[in-house]
């Protein structure tokens, strides 16, 4: 079964602090990864898109790296501020995954960041 | 770039009613997904367009559920006869192309409340 974790499920740290958020897949055959931001009560965000060739992508305070073979992304998130506080969504698109372009989604990670 | 809109914002039914949501897209988008969110889990594939063709449908689709979307704009998902088990955020989201080369946008989502 194709299946994204993400760890930690929460996180809570001081702001200005430089974070990583971990996601992992079962599956190496991929078409891309994509993260998303969700504040609560709202829809989601997309962050950053990784193709499946690519290993990082970059917007502002964000890098994405992937990791195709160890089945394995990180979000690193520099100089956090208080307005990163939301659930961090990393979503994978599989080849031959149910949906043929849907995307399968981890539970996410809920990020703190303490003023 | 108005966004993606979903309408309404949160129902709340009773258990055996049908409810509608709808979906518009962002404007040059062709394609259209629908999602399905509970709480504390990522979202969940349902079935998606390309323009108005109704290209696949998740297993979670049961036959109580139908999606349209007639003039390859505007999307409806019905539910008929609803559950206590569809309370849930449904999420529509579109994007420009293969999803492998764009990603994907989403609408604030409605919230059902089924009782």
């Amino acid at each position: 079964k194709q299946e994204v974790t993400q760890i930690p499920a929460a996180l809570s740290v001081p702001e200005g602090e430089n974070l990583v958020l971990n996601c992992s897949f079962t599956d190496s055959a991929i078409y891309n990864l994509q993260w998303f931001r969700q504040d609560p009560g709202k829809g989601l965000t997309s962050l950053l898109l990784i193709q499946s060739s690519q290993r990082e992508q970059t917007s502002g305070r964000l890098n994405a790296s992937l990791d195709k073979s160890s089945g394995r992304s990180t979000l690193y998130i520099a100089a956090s501020q208080p307005g990163d506080s939301a659930t961090y969504l990393c979503a994978v698109s599989f080849r031959g995954g149910g949906g043929a372009d849907g995307l399968t989604f981890g539970k996410g990670t809920h990020l703190i960041i303490q003023p | 770039d108005t966004g993606v809109s979903q309408d309404p914002r949160h129902k709340i039914t009773k258990r055996g009613q049908n409810v509608t949501f709808r979906c518009d897209p962002i404007s040059e988008h062709n394609r259209l997904y629908w999602y399905r969110q509970t709480l504390g889990q990522g979202p969940e594939f349902l079935t998606y367009f390309q323009n108005e063709a109704q290209l696949e449908k998740s297993r979670l689709l049961s036959d109580r559920f139908s999606a349209e979307r007639p003039k390859g704009s505007f999307s409806t998902l019905e539910i008929q006869r609803t559950e206590q088990g569809d309370s849930a955020m449904y999420l529509c989201a579109s994007s420009s192309q293969g999803y492998y080369n764009s990603p994907l946008h989403f609408g604030n989502g409605t919230r059902l409340t089924v009782t």
